[in-house]
């Protein structure tokens, strides 16, 4: 398996530039969820998901839109980028319910915005 | 709004000592508090992990303890080894217990001095 995937790894955008990043995950997990980490902040949840076709915000959603048309993929779109979005973003995923509760997470995507 | 709070910031020991990372919680339906170690450029991965039915796990050299009436759950790491110098971030499930809608703490930089 390879576990959480993210790409891309590195991106440079300009401001009001959009793009979306991209997230997969093979473990047939019901759950995923991006956050983004910035120094001192620790990490704060963007969006999450609970299934495919449901999608809910979290912490910080401003700015962001998220979709679920299948269990694999998870994106997360940046409609017009501003500086305040440069950040390190993490994707993760886990089982709902009681089958399992660790979150595994992405290898991430730095995002500088100009 | 539902917040964790974790102390210290910064943690510097020997090599040999024992490391007590401490964290509080507001949101009283949290019932899963995992903690993740995260290495400088690396994703965060779980080291352990407890549910609110638990007071106590241990794991090797790492335990956590839980206290649901203080709100409050400490990471305590014996016989530190260099190459626990890390990040550690504690979090709390959000929303009654669905254990990938987590609040993180801002983190404690371990440092281990050899």
């Amino acid at each position: 398996n390879a576990g959480v995937t993210q790409t891309p790894k590195f991106q440079v955008l300009k401001t009001g530039q959009s793009m979306t990043l991209q997230c997969a995950q093979d473990m047939n997990h019901e759950y995923m969820s991006w956050y983004r980490q910035d120094p001192g902040m620790g990490l704060r949840l963007i969006h999450y998901s609970v299934g495919a076709g449901i999608t809910d915000q979290g912490e910080v959603p401003n700015g962001y839109n998220v979709s679920r048309s299948t269990t694999e993929d998870f994106p997360l779109r940046l409609l017009s980028a501003a500086p305040s979005q440069t950040s390190v973003y993490f994707c993760a995923s886990s089982y709902s319910g009681t089958r399992g509760y660790e979150q595994y997470f992405g290898p991430g995507t730095r995002l500088t915005v100009t | 709004g539902e917040n964790v709070e974790q102390h210290p910031s910064t943690l510097s020991v020997q090599e040999g000592d024992s490391a007590v990372i401490k964290c509080t919680y507001s949101d009283s339906a949290s019932n899963y508090f995992p903690w993740y170690k995260q290495e400088l450029g690396k994703r965060p991965q779980l080291i352990i992990d407890i549910r609110s039915n638990v007071g106590e796990k241990k794991d090797q050299r790492i335990a956590v303890t839980l206290n649901k009436t203080a709100k409050h759950f400490s990471l305590h790491i014996t016989e530190t080894q260099p190459e626990d110098s890390a990040v550690y971030f504690c979090a709390a499930s959000r929303d009654g217990g669905s254990q990938g809608n987590l609040i993180f703490g801002k983190g404690t930089k371990l440092s281990v001095k050899p």
